[in-house]
């Protein structure tokens, strides 16, 4: 079935930087709009970014523009988020997502934990 | 930061029935974007339970359905069972400044 795998997190100091990346298959990658999510600890759920399927739209969340970058290569069915200047409140788990399709996420990948600290 | 509001926590015994409220304005649901709402068990990633208001994606059990009116939402658990016990979150668009999609404050569901 349609599988989304997380890597890249752990911990970082403030003001350093981070790529995650989610590694997709069981479906046509290039066909879909792709997004980022996250939720801080024992907190809700927050968006943070998407890029449509051939990267010619690209939004964020007003608390990580200009810090974060989306990124995709349709040729390795693989999604990025490049995180700079990180902040003590982006701490969470960040979870890949396939969508937005008609507004909605589905499925969801199992997510990866970012840590910042000192 | 949710611009979606839902009761923190309900509960409810075995087999009864249980309601989540989903409040949000007129730059999001009372605008006539969709809901979608998402079940997170403990421990592991959120999954799609109902789509466009009122729709069950495959497998999902007919005990779960959504509904939709004015600024607000609502998702239903009829026959409550004990592997319910979860957080669920409301989401929908929203057309304001500061954030496309947005999702509700989420509400712990306790079978008691």
């Amino acid at each position: 079935q349609v599988q989304l795998v997380e890597s890249g997190g752990g911990l970082v100091k403030p003001g350093g930087s981070l790529r995650l990346s989610c590694a997709a298959s069981e479906f046509t990658f290039s066909d879909y709009y792709m997004s980022w999510i996250r939720q801080p600890p024992g907190k809700g759920l927050e968006w943070v970014s998407y890029i449509s399927s051939s990267d010619s739209a690209i939004y964020y969340a007003g608390s990580v523009k200009g810090r974060f970058t989306i990124s995709r290569d349709n040729a390795k069915n693989s999604l990025y988020l490049q995180m700079n200047s990180l902040r003590a409140e982006d701490t969470a788990v960040y979870y890949c997502a396939r969508g937005p399709v008609g507004s909605r996420f589905d499925p969801w990948g199992q997510g990866t934990l970012v840590t910042v600290s000192s | 930061q949710s611009v979606l509001t839902q009761p923190p926590s309900v509960s409810g015994a075995p087999g009864q029935r249980v309601t989540i409220s989903c409040t949000g304005s007129s730059s999001n649901i009372g605008a006539g974007y969709d809901v979608h709402w998402y079940q997170q068990l403990p421990g592991t990633a959120p999954k799609l339970l109902i789509y466009g208001n009122s729709n069950r994606p495959s497998g999902v059990p007919d005990r779960f359905s959504g509904s939709k009116s004015g600024t607000s939402a609502s998702l239903a658990i009829t026959g409550l069972q004990a592997e319910d016990e979860a957080d669920y979150y409301c989401q929908s668009y929203d057309s304001s400044l500061g954030g496309l999609y947005v999702f509700g404050t989420g509400t712990k569901v306790t079978v008691l």
